[in-house]
């Protein structure tokens, strides 16, 4: 059974990166044909979605949220079976429960990154 | 981008109730849309695929429909389970997009 889990800081202060990782278990990161992304949900409010990436024919593709204006990169390391998120330059707006997923329907447990000096 | 429009942001109903939540794009996207339930404190569960796919294991109450620019979710008869907030999600082209939510109560 695919199991996601994401790890990282908790705490980060504003200008800097936020960075988490999702471990993929019970099954391959490199499945064609799936999609590996990001959303979140800042607290007591709707969903985001941050962004996604997808292998094909031994390529990775990416996409991201332009309302993030450049901040996001989505990276896999298909040794460990993970793939992370770093966000840079944030501030209290970035403030969320970060969700990873393999689109659309199996999702981790989130985890709660505030953004505070 | 396009933007999904979820009309309801509330709605109240009660045990057995038929409900109906809608939710428009702003442009065609052929069937590439999902559903969401999100229960407090919980995490989002799909729901429904491809405009009106059930994913595994959800309860057969639950339907969707609808193409191009209107969708809706059902709710045949609404039980203790279903009251939660509900999100429709657009995968017809990037940035995907979400609605604000429906959040269904009790009447």
């Amino acid at each position: 059974q695919l199991q996601l889990q994401e790890s990282g800081p908790r705490l980060v202060k504003p200008s800097e990166t936020l960075s988490l990782t999702c471990t993929v278990s019970g099954g391959s990161i490199r499945s064609n044909d799936h999609y590996w992304g990001w959303i979140r949900q800042p607290p007591g409010k709707g969903l985001e979605w941050i962004g996604t990436i997808y292998y094909s024919g031994s390529t990775y593709y990416t996409y991201y949220n332009p309302s993030l204006k450049g901040r996001v990169t989505i990276s896999v390391d298909t040794s460990k079976n993970q793939f992370s998120l770093k966000l840079n330059s944030v501030t209290a707006a970035d403030t969320a429960l970060y969700y990873c997923a393999r689109h659309h329907e199996v999702w981790g447990q989130g985890t709660l990154v505030t953004v505070s000096s | 981008d396009i933007q999904m429009t979820q009309f309801s942001s509330t709605l109240s109903a009660s045990l057995g109730d038929r409900v109906t939540i809608t939710c428009r794009a702003s442009q065609s996207i052929s069937g590439w849309l999902a559903w969401y339930q999100q229960r407090p404190g919980k995490v989002p569960k799909l729901l429904i695929y491809k405009a009106s796919s059930l994913d595994s294991g959800v309860p057969s109450r639950f339907s969707g429909s609808g193409s191009g620019t209107e969708f809706t979710l059902t709710i045949s008869s609404l039980q203790p389970d279903d009251f939660a907030t509900y999100y429709c999600q657009q995968y017809d082209a990037f940035p995907w997009t979400f609605g604000q939510g429906t959040k269904v109560e009790i009447k």
